[in-house]
């Protein structure tokens, strides 16, 4: 009941064009979706988060969309650009304590 | 100073070595975390410390043994790994026991265990 699952595993998108990762989890405690960009050779850094009793956030080209009764919620990256060739990772918490991550995606963005 | 800096960033160590890694915040968090990560895999949850003090071992081995001297320090000291400890090692910090609302990472330490 603790996991999240994301998809897809990896992802090809053209320069210009829309990226979109989605997760799903199954513990409806969670209270806080954060999600995660990963650059070779660094660590996570937080991107964007949402809480569940928003159905949507949106900062620059990225957007949390949050579906509460299907229990799933989606990173779109518009405008996709090469510099967000990155792994992603959405995340899961329960009052900020002990984070779920997903599996990670591996986004590459071509020219 | 918005950054949690580790050293060294790489470490090649043999099975019957001990080494230390460092991780260091001057952001006034009063939560540190060491993380592990496996090539591409999520980061796992190794240590927690809350106020200087272990909050959380999620049951790792002894040859890890976590150490907080101060607020900003954190260190992790390894002896007798295994092969299999290969990975990257990450430290994190957040301004109380609530990591889950977003932390703050290092870059990490790429471990390799020979």
């Amino acid at each position: 009941q603790q996991q999240v699952k994301q998809s897809p595993q990896s992802l090809i998108v053209q320069k210009g064009g829309i990226s979109i990762i989605n997760c799903a989890y199954e513990n409806t405690a969670f209270d806080y979706f954060p999600w995660y960009q990963q650059f070779p050779g660094k660590g996570p850094a937080l991107l964007i988060a949402i809480r569940p009793d928003v159905s949507e956030k949106k900062e620059g080209r990225f957007t949390i969309s949050f579906n509460k009764s299907a229990k799933q919620f989606s990173l779109h990256i518009m405008d996709s650009q090469p510099g967000d060739s990155a792994t992603y990772f959405c995340a899961a918490t329960h009052k900020g304590k002990k984070v779920t991550f997903g599996t990670g995606t591996k986004l590459q963005v071509i020219p | 100073d918005t950054e949690v800096t580790q050293t060294p960033k790489h470490l090649v160590m043999g099975m019957t070595n001990k080494k230390s890694l460092k991780c260091e915040q001057h952001m006034g968090h009063r939560a540190m975390y060491w993380y592990k990560q496996k090539a591409k895999k999520p980061p796992e949850l190794m240590f927690v410390y809350s106020y200087e003090k272990l909050s959380i071992n999620e049951s790792v081995p002894s040859r890890f043994s976590p150490e907080c001297p101060n607020s900003s320090l954190l260190n992790l000291h390894l002896h007798a790994l295994q092969p299999e400890d290969s990975a990257l090692y990450l430290c994190a910090s957040s301004q109380e026991l609530v990591g889950g609302y977003g932390y703050t990472f290092g870059s990490g330490t790429r471990l390799t265990v020979v």
